[in-house]
């Protein structure tokens, strides 16, 4: 089967200036994630989706950032204004339900800096 | 509040020799899942392995055994004959909750180098 699929692969801009990341998830998978991963870290949950709906974002800044999941398939997540503690590694997954066990398949990520 | 904890930055294994990876871990929450996950230097996570909260015995796949003890909430990785292509940063990760709607929080790692 056809992996997560995330783009662009390497962003880089300048502060203040807007970015959006696309994602792609595994055909089925109703459950989808953003993750936000800084060098030398784990990764953080951004937001957290079930079909369209959003089940977390606790930790999604959200003066700044901003994400959707239309028909419940593929999401973007757009950062605006960009800030210099933004750059990180973005990582989208996705899950199968139901099921605690249901472990996460990620994309590729998106390395995105900020100068 | 969930937490994850590796305390091990960095370990050292010679090839196929076996290794062990801690992970700790706290939740208030009885229905829980642990995971480890593989991110080499490439960037992707890789899933290895899964034990939930109420089962028995300790999860294995394949080379990568889960030492389970809940009463001391840790989640160790064993890997067993190390081979050089395990080189690679290794996450421990807890999703509280019965479903995968729960909230999934990942540890901050520990750098495996298998030495040949």
């Amino acid at each position: 089967e056809a992996g997560v699929a995330q783009s662009p692969r390497y962003k880089i801009i300048e502060k203040r200036q807007s970015v959006a990341f696309w994602c792609n998830p595994i055909s089925g998978h109703a459950t989808l994630y953003w993750y936000q991963q800084i060098l030398g870290q784990g990764p953080k949950l951004l937001i957290q989706f079930q079909n369209n709906g959003v089940v977390d974002d606790s930790q999604l800044p959200k003066d700044r950032f901003s994400a959707e999941r239309l028909k419940g398939v593929d999401s973007t997540l757009k950062i605006q204004p960009a800030k210099l503690e933004d750059s990180a590694v973005y990582l989208c997954a996705s899950s199968l339900e139901p099921g605690q066990g249901s472990w996460s398949t990620f994309g590729s990520g998106t390395r995105l800096t900020v100068v | 509040a969930q937490k994850i904890t590796q305390t091990q930055p960095g370990m050292f294994v010679q090839e196929k020799e076996a290794v062990t990876l801690d992970c700790t871990y706290d939740t208030s929450d009885p229905s829980y899942g642990l995971f480890w996950y593989k991110q080499p230097s490439s960037g992707e996570m890789i899933f290895l392995i899964y034990q939930g909260s109420y089962d028995q015995q300790n999860a294995t796949e394949g080379r990568y055994s889960l030492n389970f003890q809940k009463a001391r909430k840790s989640a160790n990785l064993v890997i067993s004959a190390s081979q050089l292509g395990d080189s690679a940063m290794y996450f421990c990760a807890m999703r509280e909750g019965v479903t995968n709607a729960g909230k999934s929080t990942f540890g901050d790692g520990t750098t495996l180098t298998v030495k040949p």
